[in-house]
């Protein structure tokens, strides 16, 4: 059974700061590993998708690496902005049907 | 471009009462549709998923259930309302007919509280 896990739970940084989110599966048989942001009460909005066959996807200030090997996947967020604070979600898409297994998060807050 | 309409937004219902929660996508055809519940410090859990008018797969046993009565509509259902059924519902839908390496997109959730 698939687990995905985002380390760390939540993170505070001053704005502008790089960082980097961590996501890992314990199952690397994966279609597709997707990063989602979710602000407060709201849905998800899809960030990058990473194909089972891709090393790496890049979005503006956005840069999610995937590892299938050691069943690791990073999102990298450049310079990063007060507007950037939000929960990231990592999902590893499983099966035919393309079911997500989602990681817990990590809530982003960043300060101006 | 697609859309994916879910509402209401939030409802309160007494325990005991039904549910219908609806989901709607526009601008595709055949997507696999996905319903989520959302519940604090627990993350995101698949309830449901189909791929296929009437085609409904169950991932937990629970007192709720789904309909898929046309291709880009999707039901949320319950008879009775429990109180462990609060929690922030979601509803999901990625391309179907392609396996493997399409995006997921979500509504904009459904804050249900039973009381």
């Amino acid at each position: 059974k698939q687990e995905v896990t985002q380390i760390p739970a939540a993170l505070s940084v001053p704005e502008g700061e790089n960082l980097v989110l961590n996501c890992s599966f314990t199952d690397s048989a994966i279609y597709n590993l997707q990063w989602f942001r979710q602000d407060p009460g709201k849905g998800l909005t899809s960030l990058l998708l990473i194909q089972s066959s891709q090393r790496e996807q890049t979005s503006g200030r956005l840069n999610a690496s995937l590892d299938k090997s050691s069943g690791r996947s990073t999102l990298y967020i450049a310079a990063s902005q007060p507007g950037d604070s939000a929960t990231y979600l990592c999902a590893a898409a499983q099966g035919g049907s393309e079911k997500l297994v989602f990681g817990k998060g990590t809530k982003l807050t960043v300060n101006p | 471009s697609q859309t994916i309409h879910q509402w209401p937004a939030t409802l309160v219902q007494p325990v005991g009462s039904p549910l219908s929660l609806e989901c709607t996508v526009e601008g595709t055809s055949n997507p696999n549709l996905y319903w989520y519940r959302q519940a604090a410090g627990r993350g995101l859990q698949l309830l449901f998923y189909s791929v296929g008018i009437g085609q409904i797969s169950s991932e937990v046993p629970q007192n709720l259930s789904a309909s898929r009565p046309q291709d880009r509509q999707f039901i949320l259902s319950s008879k009775k309302l429990l109180l462990s059924d609060s929690g922030f519902y979601l509803c999901a839908w990625s391309g179907g007919g392609e396996v493997g390496n399409t995006e997921a997109f979500f509504g904009q959730g459904t804050r249900l509280t039973v009381v």
